[in-house]
């Protein structure tokens, strides 16, 4: 199985910082990796797919980057509403893994 | 809209059976994969199973095969997934999704608002 590893698994930070968030893949995974953000009480949402594109209605300070096995999940300038918990997933290949998460809290 | 909405989640005691359903609409259902994932209270997200929009194809996690069979009727636009000799550690919301393929590739969206199983004596 391919192991999906977030770092770090929290972090607190200000309105308006700019945030990165990291996902390693134990193996190639190409391009097949997509972020989702899940809110206390509700259900996820996708973000970005296959690494880079943005899923339609989602604000352009998220942004996501990488292949094979680094990718990185950016928010350019962090808002109120973007505390949350945030995902990677692969779907290279069965079992479709998903990293253990990572928190974004209010500082 | 995109919508998908779980029913069927309640208490089970360990050993039983429950099936969960999903109902889609707002795409055309059998153009396109499902998927179920499940949540444990506190922790992270989990892919249980997916399935081919033809029901050709489906795949599942080690922790659930054997035990849980997910399919669709796709003249009912709905997917369902029955789970067997249900576990303690099968306690969780489990969400349906919409997926691109389910195989290689694909994403999830949108997903429904989850139903709650919880396995208990």
């Amino acid at each position: 199985d391919i192991q999906m590893t977030q770092s770090p698994s929290s972090l607190s930070a200000s309105v308006g910082d700019r945030v990165t968030i990291t996902c390693r893949a134990s193996q190639t995974i190409t391009s097949y990796l997509n972020w989702y953000q899940q809110k206390p009480g509700k259900a996820p949402k996708l973000l970005i797919y296959t690494a880079s594109n943005l899923q339609s209605g989602v604000p352009s300070r998220f942004s996501g980057s990488g292949s094979e096995t680094d990718f990185t999940l950016t928010i350019s300038s962090l808002q109120p509403e973007d505390f949350a918990t945030y995902y990677c997933q692969q779907t290279y290949s069965t079992p479709r893994t998903f990293g253990q998460g990572t928190k974004v809290e209010i500082k | 809209e995109e919508q998908l909405l779980e029913s069927g989640g309640g208490l089970v005691q360990p050993g039983g059976y429950l099936r969960i359903s999903c109902a889609a609409s707002g795409f055309t259902f059998n153009n396109y994969a499902m998927t179920w994932v499940r949540q444990a209270p506190g922790k992270g997200l989990e892919w249980v199973s997916s399935i081919s929009g033809s029901t050709i194809s489906t795949y599942y996690a080690d922790s659930v095969k054997g035990r849980f069979t997910i399919s669709r009727d796709n003249s009912k636009n709905t997917l369902y997934l029955q789970m067997n000799s249900l576990r303690g550690e099968d306690t969780a919301i489990y969400y349906c999704a919409k997926d691109r393929v389910a195989g290689t590739g694909g994403w999830f969206d949108p997903w429904g608002q989850g139903t709650l199983v919880t396995v208990s004596s």
